[in-house]
């Protein structure tokens, strides 16, 4: 069975940093993109990042690109996603999921982040 | 700057069928934007439904079903059942790596 689980979210200071990890486990992880997506309370989801399988590519929504990055240790089974310039509006539920070729897969619980003085 | 639409809000019966779409603010949505559909309930991750326009996910009932209906991606659920009062977005694969959401649809079954 695929879990998906998230930690490392918490409290941070506007301009501050945070890092993220995603532990996977039940399916061979390094054959897999995988990605980041949040949801600010009562809002909708948002995509954040993608990391692909083999090359690690990276890719960014423009919210969050040159603040955010996206990395992966596939020897640790676990994604992270390193959260830089902190700002009020990066408040959310930040959920990892593994990645079909087009789509979202299997999704993690998800770790709060909360970005305030 | 692309953005995808859906339906704020919809009402069902219980036993009954509804179609949510997904559309965009400008062009058609086709099976080249490979339209995955997410259920949520408060509270819960989002769970898989339908990818690549009409392909169910593991475990998910032939009640929900995908399409492209017009210029929108659609989901369809029949025999609604009170369980499926969430919310469901949609999201389209733009290329380049690059994922978008639409903004949800909150389904009451009632």
């Amino acid at each position: 069975e695929v879990h998906l689980l998230e930690s490392g979210g918490g409290l941070a200071q506007p301009g501050g940093s945070l890092r993220l990890s995603c532990a996977a486990s039940g399916f061979t992880f390094s054959s897999y993109a995988m990605s980041w997506a949040r949801q600010a309370p009562g809002k909708g989801l948002e995509w954040v990042s993608t990391i692909t399988a083999s090359t690690g590519g990276t890719y960014y929504a423009d919210s969050v690109k040159g603040r955010f990055t996206v990395s992966r240790d596939n020897s640790k089974n676990t994604l992270y996603l390193q959260m830089s310039s902190l700002r009020a509006e990066d408040t959310a539920v930040y959920f990892c999921a593994s990645r079909g070729r087009f789509y979202f897969d299997n999704w993690g619980q998800g770790t709060l982040v909360t970005v305030a003085s | 700057q692309t953005v995808v639409t859906q339906e704020p809000s919809f009402s069902v019966s219980p036993g009954g069928a509804v179609t949510l779409t997904c559309g965009l603010s400008s062009g058609s949505v086709s099976t080249g934007y490979y339209p995955s559909w997410y259920q949520q309930t408060p509270g819960q991750a989002p769970r898989t439904l339908i990818y690549n326009t009409n392909t169910r996910s593991s475990g998910v009932p032939d009640r929900f079903s995908g399409s492209i209906l017009g210029n929108k991606a659609a989901l369809t659920i029949t025999g609604t059942q009170t369980d499926d009062e969430s919310d469901y977005y949609c999201a389209l694969f733009l290329g380049n790596g690059i994922s978008i959401f639409g903004g949800g649809t909150k389904l009451t079954v009632l």
